[in-house]
């Protein structure tokens, strides 16, 4: 019920190529879905994030697309630079769990000059 | 805006001996911060929720009295890890909520390496 699970494990990408990455939910209390960026040894920075009363939101290379009904919700990079060569995390937040996030299992991804 | 800072960035102790990470938040006031830990290539594995004043609530499976949290004031909040062993190194990371919303704003971790 507080999964997220996330998919590609990892994800291959030519520079200038669309990179999209997706999650999944169970619970359907969760009400804030953020995604976070890690370069190695560093900590997750804050992207981007989403509340389900609307099914996208873009903030420059990066949008969200929402899916309400079906439980999920993706991040797509536009003109994906080898410096978006990073680990990407999608998360989920809300009901019982108020504050806490669930994460995904992240992805790592890789942009190709 | 929303800085969080971590100190140390690297840690090495001994076996047995109790290392303190220090989480600060550096331009907001944090009435919650959240300690996590991650292992290479995995995702970020919640420890534990600490409230400022008072008792922080522990994510099941996790040692309170091994993983001692302090949230002393609405910027600072410490994680000491007691009685070290070497299956105790890993990367620690804190983060910190803005009190009117989810947002969580992460420190750049800790590297803790027992020996």
């Amino acid at each position: 019920q507080q999964q997220v699970k996330q998919s590609p494990q990892s994800l291959i990408v030519q520079k200038g190529g669309i990179s999209i990455i997706n999650c999944a939910y169970e619970n359907t209390a969760f009400d804030y879905f953020p995604w976070y960026q890690q370069f190695p040894g560093k900590g997750p920075a804050l992207l981007i994030a989403i509340r389900p009363d609307v099914s996208e939101k873009k903030e420059g290379r990066f949008t969200i697309s929402f899916n309400k009904s079906a439980k999920q919700f993706s991040l797509h990079i536009m003109d994906s630079q080898p410096g978006d060569s990073a680990t990407y995390f999608c998360a989920a937040s809300g009901g019982t769990s108020y504050g806490k996030l669930t994460f995904g299992q992240g992805t790592i991804l890789t942009v190709h000059p | 805006g929303a800085v969080v800072s971590q100190h140390p960035s690297r840690v090495i102790c001994k076996s047995g001996t109790s290392v303190k990470i220090e989480c600060r938040s550096l331009d907001f006031q944090a009435t919650t911060m959240f300690w996590y830990r991650q292992f290479p290539k995995k995702s970020l594995m919640l420890m534990a929720t600490s409230n400022e004043g008072s008792k922080a609530t522990y994510e099941q499976g996790v040692e309170k009295d091994k993983f001692l949290i302090n949230h002393a004031s609405l910027t600072l909040s410490t994680l000491t890890v007691t009685s070290a062993h070497p299956e105790d190194s890993s990367f620690y990371i804190c983060s910190a909520g803005l009190a009117w919303g989810y947002e969580q704003y992460f420190g750049p971790g800790t590297r803790l390496t027992v020996t």
